[in-house]
């Protein structure tokens, strides 16, 4: 069973940010908190990941809580090509290696 | 870049028949995976390997078999297809555990 727990949908208009939130509440202390995203008919890409600390880049940032339960992907100026499915998945050593991914959010960015 | 090739985008077999979908990988990634993807379901594990001739199950393993007899090759394996593995069926590759997952393109195949 996947660790996360998302919406299972989410609008945005056009030129906002998105905030997609993801909880985590039985992370352990090695894992990595990964965002991934599936546009229609394509595998998922990567698109950010963190341990503890908040992360930016070029397409996103991530804002982990300091408890590590639950996490947030910011995507700063949401654009129609952003429109996808959006997972938050736990990687580490302590799931033998195994990426169980849940249903994801599906975010729709409308005009 | 990293590239993870799946033999087929589309294929279309008949019931009972023995299938193979293949994926390669080139940047010498430890884990290998197998997913398959149903509208409404998202994606749902079916084996893992974590080394050549190693192999996990994920949580959907029946009906189906694995091979890795090279570390950049998986194989997965449908040894009698049925209509209910109608599917996208997704490999990914990772170097380690911690690391970031890279997904082929996805084979899409219809039993008939």
């Amino acid at each position: 069973d996947a660790k996360t727990t998302q919406p299972p949908s989410m609008d945005c208009a056009e030129g906002r940010a998105a905030n997609l939130p993801c909880n985590h509440s039985t992370i352990s202390g090695n894992e990595y908190v990964y965002w991934y995203r599936q546009i229609h008919s394509q595998g998922p890409q990567y698109i950010i990941h963190g341990l503890k600390n908040n992360e930016t880049n070029e397409m996103a940032s991530l804002i982990i809580t300091e408890d590590r339960k639950s996490s947030t992907l910011i995507l700063p100026h949401a654009t129609l090509r952003d429109t996808a499915v959006y997972y938050c998945i736990l990687h580490g050593s302590s799931n033998t290696g195994k990426l169980i991914f849940g249903q994801g959010t599906t975010l729709q960015v409308k005009p | 870049d990293v590239k993870v090739t799946q033999s087929s985008r589309y294929l279309v077999k008949r019931t009972g028949e023995k299938v193979f979908l293949e994926c390669v990988q080139d940047m010498d990634h430890e884990n290998m995976f197998w997913y398959r993807q149903d509208p409404g379901l998202g994606l749902r594990l079916i084996y893992f390997s974590y080394d050549v001739k190693m192999k996990e199950k994920g949580d959907i393993p029946e009906g189906y078999s694995v091979s890795r007899e090279k570390k950049e090759r998986f194989s997965l394996i449908l040894e009698s297809a049925s209509t209910n593995q109608t599917s996208m069926y997704l490999c990914a590759s990772s170097l380690w555990s911690n690391t970031e997952a890279f997904f082929g393109q996805g084979t899409r195949l219809t039993v008939v």
